[in-house]
């Protein structure tokens, strides 16, 4: 059974700092591996999808990394801001019928 | 291009009493999920649909849970009889078909069961 584990539970950092989130995943079978931005009282919003045969995928400020072979991916956010104080959740794509397993989430905190 | 709705936002009911979450999806997805976000966890797929077909409610306790989505485009979801435990969010996504396609959510139904 695929387990995604999330590590801070809570990040909080200052402004312009640089901020790096963990997910690991313990099976490397996976089509795919997202990340998910959700903010309080919100529903969840993509901000990145790396297909399997992918080693990272960048938008903007955003850059994610996969490495199948140790089960990990990271999140890069280069010089946080206030806005981009949220939860960030990650989620491997475990079947080909699109089903997600999420880890619990990194609560960030960007200090002005 | 409207996002994923739901309704309603937020309910407050009291154990054994039945509740009903309602979601439409993005015009065109053909694939709609149910997702349980317990308050501190990430989301826990209950329920998966192609068009008007179940994919997955593996994890869908069915002695109280029933969902159904009538001709391929809106959902609800029942809870009857609900249970403290069953205080969550309840998370409505929507894709345009499956597998390496991006999930679009709604914003979420707050259940309180007291």
């Amino acid at each position: 059974k695929q387990e995604v584990t999330q590590i801070p539970a809570a990040l909080s950092v200052p402004e312009g700092e640089n901020l790096v989130l963990n997910c690991s995943f313990t099976d490397s079978a996976i089509y795919n591996l997202q990340w998910f931005r959700q903010d309080p009282g919100k529903g969840l919003t993509s901000l990145l999808l790396i297909q399997s045969s992918q080693r990272e995928q960048t938008s903007g400020r955003l850059n994610a990394s996969l490495d199948k072979s140790s089960g990990r991916s990271t999140l890069y956010i280069a010089a946080s801001q206030p806005g981009d104080s949220a939860t960030y959740l990650c989620a491997a794509l475990t079947d080909s019928w699109g089903k997600l397993q999420f880890g619990a989430g990194t609560q960030v905190v960007v200090t002005p | 291009e409207a996002g994923v709705a739901q309704s309603p936002r937020y309910k407050i009911i009291e154990k054994r009493q039945s509740v009903a979450f309602w979601c439409n999806p993005i015009s065109g997805h053909a694939t709609l999920y149910w997702y349980q976000q317990i308050l501190g966890q990430g989301p826990k797929l209950l329920i998966q649909f192609q068009n008007n077909g179940v994919v997955d409610d593996s994890q869908l306790p069915k002695d109280r849970f029933s969902a159904e989505r009538l001709k391929g485009v809106d959902s609800t979801l029942k809870i009857q009889p609900a249970k403290l435990e069953d205080s969550a969010v309840y998370l409505c996504a929507s894709s345009l078909l499956r597998q390496q396609e991006t999930q679009y959510f709604g914003p979420g139904t707050r259940l309180l069961v007291l």
